[in-house]
C-alpha cells in the first residue's frame, strides 16, 4: 500500500486549504474502499498528533478536539482518495500532515502505512 | 506534557541494548493495546510494533515490545547506527476518545 499526499502550501491565518491523499499501486487502489483512513500531523520538533478518522464508506468520522469544527475529513473511493478540508487556519496548525491507514475506527491501535507527508505553513 | 510519558532520550554503544518505556493510565494503556513507531528525521513514522508485541513483516526481531498494566516497553537489542531515530508509543484513550502518541524518545548510538 502506498499513500501520496499533496496540497500543502503557505497560507495566511484565517485561510483555508484542502489536502489530498491518493492510494497508488494496483493493490492499494483495489482495496482502498475497504480502508479505515486518518490524518495525523506533526508540528516542527513535536510528536505526531492524530486529527481525524473516516470509515470505509465515508459516513462515520471522528475528530480531535484541536481541529473539531474547523477541519473536515472526506473520501472519494472511486478516485482512491482521502481529503482534509482545513478552514480558519491558525499559526499552530503549521505542521507536516500525513495520511495513514488504521486497523479500524474508534479504539484503533495502530497506523500503517503512512504517506510521505505534505507541509502546511500558516503565517502572515 | 503528553498523556503518554516517554524518556526524552536514551543511548548505548553499537551492539548493546536500549529500553524505552511508555507510561500511561487506566483509560489508555491500561485498557487497550500499544503500538510503537520509528521515525528517522525527515521521514514519515513507520510502524515498528503493534498489539503490544507483534512485528509487521520486515521488522527485525531485534525490536520487541511488551505491556504490563499501564506501561509499555520497547526493547532494541544489537543496536545499530541505523537505529538512530525518534521512537513514539501510541494507543487509544477511551476517556479522551482520541489516539494518543507519546512525547517521543531519541535513540543515539554512541
Amino acid at each position: 500500500v502506498e499513500l501520496v499526499e499533496s496540497g500543502g502550501d503557505l497560507v495566511q491565518p484565517g485561510g483555508s486549504l484542502r489536502l489530498s491523499c491518493e492510494a497508488s499501486g494496483y493493490g492499494s487502489r483495489f482495496s482502498f474502499g475497504n480502508y479505515h483512513m486518518n490524518w495525523v500531523r506533526q508540528a516542527p520538533g513535536k510528536g505526531p498528533e492524530w486529527l481525524a478518522y473516516i470509515n470505509p464508506a465515508g459516513d462515520i468520522t471522528y475528530y480531535g478536539d484541536s481541529v473539531k469544527g474547523r477541519f473536515t475529513i472526506s473520501r472519494d473511493n472511486a478516485r482512491y482518495s482521502l481529503y482534509l478540508q482545513m478552514n480558519s487556519l491558525r499559526d499552530e496548525d503549521t505542521a507536516v500532515y500525513y495520511c495513514t491507514k488504521s486497523s479500524f475506527g474508534s479504539g484503533t491501535n495502530w497506523f500503517d502505512p503512512w504517506g510521505q507527508g505534505t507541509l502546511v505553513t500558516v503565517s502572515s | 506534557q503528553s498523556v503518554l510519558t516517554q524518556p526524552p532520550s536514551v543511548s548505548a554503544a553499537p551492539g548493546q541494548r536500549v529500553t524505552i518505556t511508555c507510561s500511561g493510565g487506566s483509560s489508555n494503556i491500561g485498557s487497550t493495546d500499544v503500538s510503537w513507531y520509528q521515525q528517522v528525521p525527515g521521514t514519515a513514522p513507520k510502524l515498528l510494533i503493534y498489539d503490544n508485541s507483534d512485528r509487521p513483516s520486515g521488522i527485525p526481531d531485534r525490536f520487541s515490545g511488551s505491556k504490563s498494566g499501564t506501561s509499555a516497553t520497547l526493547d532494541i537489542t544489537g543496536l545499530q547506527t541505523g537505529d538512530e531515530a525518534d521512537y513514539y508509543c501510541g494507543t487509544w484513550d477511551y476517556s479522551l476518545n482520541v489516539f494518543l502518541f507519546g512525547g517521543g524518545t531519541e535513540v543515539t548510538v554512541l
